[in-house]
Formats: C-alpha cells, sequence, structure tokens
C-alpha cells in the first residue's frame, strides 16, 4: 500500500508568515496518462474537510490564492504565503494511486 | 451546489449492527463513485470504502473486510454504509464523500457520529 507521511504534526506560526507542509509518498504518484494526482484538505475545528488543492497545484473554486500546492512524483508541498487567523486547523494531503490514503495531519496553529 | 447529507449514526453495543446512508443532490449521483471515510474525534482521516456508479464494484479498506458493506441506490440519490459486528474501535465520525479523479475524493458530508459502547 502507499504510505503517506506528513510533516510537521504541529506547525505554530505567526500572523502573516509563511507556512509550508509537507507531504511524501511512499511510491511515485505519477498515473499511466502521466498526470499526478494528489489533493490538500484543509479541515477547521469543528467542520467537515475541504478540498483546496488538486492535482498537485490546481486551487478549488473560492480558495484563497496565499494557498499553494508543489510538487511531483513523490514529494509535494503546500504552502500559505501569509497565515490568516481564518487558516487554523489540520491539513491532510491525499494520494488515490491504489488504496485511497491521508497523511497523518499538520495541526497549524497560531504563536 | 452538491450536498451530502449523512444519517443513521447512533449509540450500539458492541457486535451491534448499524446502517448509515447518505442522501446526494446537486449534482448526477449516478455517473459518480462514492467513498466512506471516518475519523476517530481528535484523530486523523482513515478511508473506509467506495462503491462505482453503477453500484456493481465495492472496495474496502483490508481492516474493515466482512464487516462493513457499501451500497447504493441511484433512483434515491442514495450510498449506503452496513456496518456489522461493531466494535469499541469503530466509533468515529463517518463522512460520506464524492470520488474525485484520480482516486481522490472533493465534497464531504457533515458525518454521522457512531458510538459503539457497552
Amino acid at each position: 500500500d502507499v504510505v503517506v507521511t506528513q510533516s510537521p504534526p504541529s506547525l505554530p506560526v505567526t500572523l502573516g508568515q509563511p507556512a509550508s507542509i509537507s507531504c511524501r509518498s511512499s511510491e511515485s504518484l505519477v498515473y499511466a496518462d502521466g498526470k499526478t494526482y494528489l489533493s490538500w484538505f484543509q479541515q477547521r475545528p469543528g467542520q467537515s474537510p475541504r478540498r483546496l488543492i488538486y492535482e498537485v497545484s490546481n486551487r478549488d473554486s473560492g480558495v484563497p490564492d496565499r494557498f499553494s500546492g508543489s510538487g511531483s512524483d513523490t514529494d509535494f508541498t503546500l504552502k500559505i504565503s501569509g497565515v490568516e487567523a481564518d487558516d487554523v486547523g489540520v491539513y491532510y494531503c491525499m494520494q488515490g494511486k491504489h488504496w485511497p490514503s491521508f497523511g497523518q495531519g499538520t495541526r497549524l496553529q497560531i504563536k | 451546489e452538491v450536498q451530502l447529507v449523512e444519517s443513521g449514526g447512533g449509540l450500539v453495543q458492541p457486535g451491534g449492527s448499524l446502517r448509515l446512508s447518505c442522501a446526494a443532490s446537486g449534482f448526477t449521483f449516478s455517473n459518480y463513485w462514492m467513498h466512506w471515510v471516518r475519523q476517530v474525534p481528535g484523530k486523523g482521516l482513515v478511508w473506509v470504502a467506495r462503491i462505482n456508479s453503477a453500484g456493481t464494484i465495492a472496495n474496502y479498506a483490508d481492516s474493515l473486510k466482512g464487516r462493513f458493506t457499501i451500497s447504493r441506490d441511484n433512483a434515491k440519490n442514495s450510498v449506503y454504509l452496513q456496518m456489522n459486528s461493531l466494535r469499541v474501535e469503530d466509533t468515529a465520525l463517518y463522512y460520506c464523500v464524492r470520488d474525485a479523479v484520480g482516486g481522490l475524493v472533493d465534497y464531504w458530508g457533515q458525518g454521522a457520529l457512531v458510538t459503539v459502547s457497552s
């Protein structure tokens, strides 16, 4: 099975400062069609997860442009250019190449 | 607007059964695979099962095979999760989730809480 490892598990950030979350896969996430399928989700306290990024770097509708995704093959990153109070929550990456699986989550909090 | 509304959660004794339902709206349900994902309160997301658009193919997390069954009724725009031989460790919030390209997911319901306790 594909294992997805996120880091760090906890991320204290000062308001307005950038944040970066890493997601590493045990296998390449490049599919037979040549595309790479990895998504990022945000789960605010008490809410259901919400997709932010799909296919590594595409932002969903309504997602602020301070969120960006990048990476390739087995190494991926979610970046927030300037953290706002509204960004507090847990962030998960997800792969679906074999059986779907999620990273362990990164809890973003304001320092 | 895509909406997924779970129901059927509750308190059940160990060894008991429960059936979760998810009513979908806002999209052509019969065109999409559907998933269930669970989350123990305060913990991470765990994929449970998925079913193809016709209801003829179902996949399960290895640890749940044989106890959980996913099904759907396209006429009712609904997907179901039958959970048997429930264990204390099955206590979680169960989310109904729509499939997205690449075996991933996009829209989530609000979740149905299942508590297994004597």
